[in-house]
């Protein structure tokens, strides 16, 4: 029973270089999330994906473009990373139907750009 | 605007007595609450939710938290805590088909022997 599975757990970067963050999830969930974790700020979200084929901009965007490449994957790239994007990421997958507002989480990315 | 206030960055308990943690919500519906709890180098577990109804909710690991809509308040917690209570513990709201939850900014929960 894996939930929602991120890899990978660690990536150093470059300013500059780019990597994509993959993100899996196999509880048939329809919606996918991907937020950011900063000290003293909670988490906001970067991207969704409302369902299969759909994704939408969250609060903090910019910097980052998203995929769903299916209905269980949904990954997050950086074109070209910035110091200001290291952080830890967490991708999350949530159901339709009533009582589908709970978020299930992955265990995170934790990026750091030099 | 929707926003969700942790007032408390760290609290430090003693092994064994009584926790609350304090959330308040500004949110423009009707409000769906929750409290996520995350271990070091974890990710977010859920602990409890608000949907409706009864206004004191139960949920894992002995926590429970109870819903004041006069107050926009959703405080946790728990009559006596365990030293694997330490973690930092969030509170967010969503609502009915709205695709994003906002979360606090957390508080950290330090338990002394």
């Amino acid at each position: 029973n894996a939930g929602v599975t991120q890899t990978p757990k660690f990536q150093v970067l470059k300013t500059g270089q780019s990597m994509t963050l993959q993100c899996a999830q196999d509880m048939n969930h329809n919606s996918m999330y991907w937020y950011r974790q900063d000290p003293g700020m909670g988490l906001r979200l970067i991207y969704y994906s409302a369902s299969e084929g759909t994704t939408d901009k969250g609060e903090v965007p910019n910097g980052y473009n998203v995929s769903r490449l299916n209905k269980r994957e949904f990954s997050l790239r950086l074109e070209s990373a910035a110091p200001s994007q290291t952080s830890v990421y967490f991708c999350a997958s949530k159901r339709q139907g009533p009582g589908a507002n709970v978020l299930t989480f992955g265990a995170g990315s934790r990026l750091t750009v030099l | 605007a929707q926003s969700v206030t942790q007032p408390d960055i760290h609290i430090t308990v003693s092994e064994g007595a009584s926790l609350e943690l304090r959330c308040n919500y500004s949110y423009g519906a009707t409000p769906y609450l929750f409290w996520y709890v995350q271990s070091p180098g974890q990710g977010l577990q859920l602990l409890l939710k608000y949907f409706s109804g009864d206004t004191l909710v139960q949920g894992i690991k002995g926590f429970e938290a109870e819903f004041k809509r006069s107050q926009s308040s959703f405080n946790l917690r728990k009559p006596s805590v365990h030293w694997s209570d330490a973690a930092e513990y969030f509170c967010a709201v969503g609502a009915t088909g709205a695709n994003n939850l906002f979360f606090g900014t957390g508080t950290r929960l330090t338990v002394i022997p």
